[in-house]
């Protein structure tokens, strides 16, 4: 039974590239959440998903910042115009419900930016 | 002030050793508390949830205190796999569902 997949694990990008990170959910899940880790820092809650919609983009930043998790195929987080703050681990989880369910999560998308 | 608060640690201790991980939060709404566990350079795993009557899962003792926003984690007789970093994480519902709020951490580092 394959866990949360992300990828690609590592990404490097160069300052004002476009960034595209991918995640599949366990299978059956069908709630997904991105989160962002900056380097000594904790993990913070970005956006959570369901398909086809988005239920909290409470921590995402105002610009160059979107999700989405299509019908069919991975939930997609994408960065535009790529920017040296932006290095960070970035974790997405599944869950299965919306309500006190626990979440699983991914290995995560390193992302450096040069 | 942030949401949930950790001693970042590190904290060194022997094997054998009883260690105790203390943390606080900030929002009287929050419903739902667990422990994660990371690994340098992982995702983080779910260790254990923790419940105001206090809960025990072999080596580890969970408890919460909600009068005073109040969370620890008990290990005893530490291995030197228990080494990692501690993540104290609540979970506010709201109408968005189910969002989770990390500490920064606290690094054990089990030692020979």
């Amino acid at each position: 039974n394959a866990g949360v997949m992300q990828n690609p694990r590592h990404l490097v990008r160069r300052r004002g590239q476009e960034a595209r990170l991918r995640c599949s959910p366990m299978k059956g899940h069908s709630h997904v959440y991105w989160y962002r880790q900056l380097p000594e820092e904790g993990l913070k809650f970005m956006v959570y998903l369901q398909k086809e919609n988005i239920i909290d983009e409470s921590g995402m930043p105002k610009e160059r910042f979107s999700a989405e998790f299509p019908k069919e195929g991975p939930s997609i987080l994408r960065i535009q115009q790529v920017v040296r703050g932006d290095s960070a681990a970035y974790f997405c989880a599944s869950s299965l419900g919306r309500w006190g369910e626990t979440q699983y999560f991914g290995p995560g998308t390193r992302l450096l930016v040069l | 002030r942030k949401e949930v608060e950790q001693d970042p640690g590190p904290f060194n201790v022997p094997e054998g050793a009883t260690v105790a991980f203390n943390c606080t939060y900030s929002n009287s709404a929050s419903q739902s508390f667990f422990w994660y566990r990371q690994d340098c350079r992982k995702e983080p795993k779910l260790l254990m949830s923790v419940y105001s009557s206090g809960n025990e899962d072999g080596r580890f003792t969970a408890q919460l205190n909600r009068a005073s926003q109040y969370i620890s984690l008990l290990i005893r007789d530490s291995k030197l796999s228990d080494s990692a970093t501690y993540l104290c994480v609540v979970k506010v519902l709201t109408g968005g569902g189910n969002k989770l709020t990390f500490g920064t951490g606290t690094q054990l580092k089990v030692e020979l």
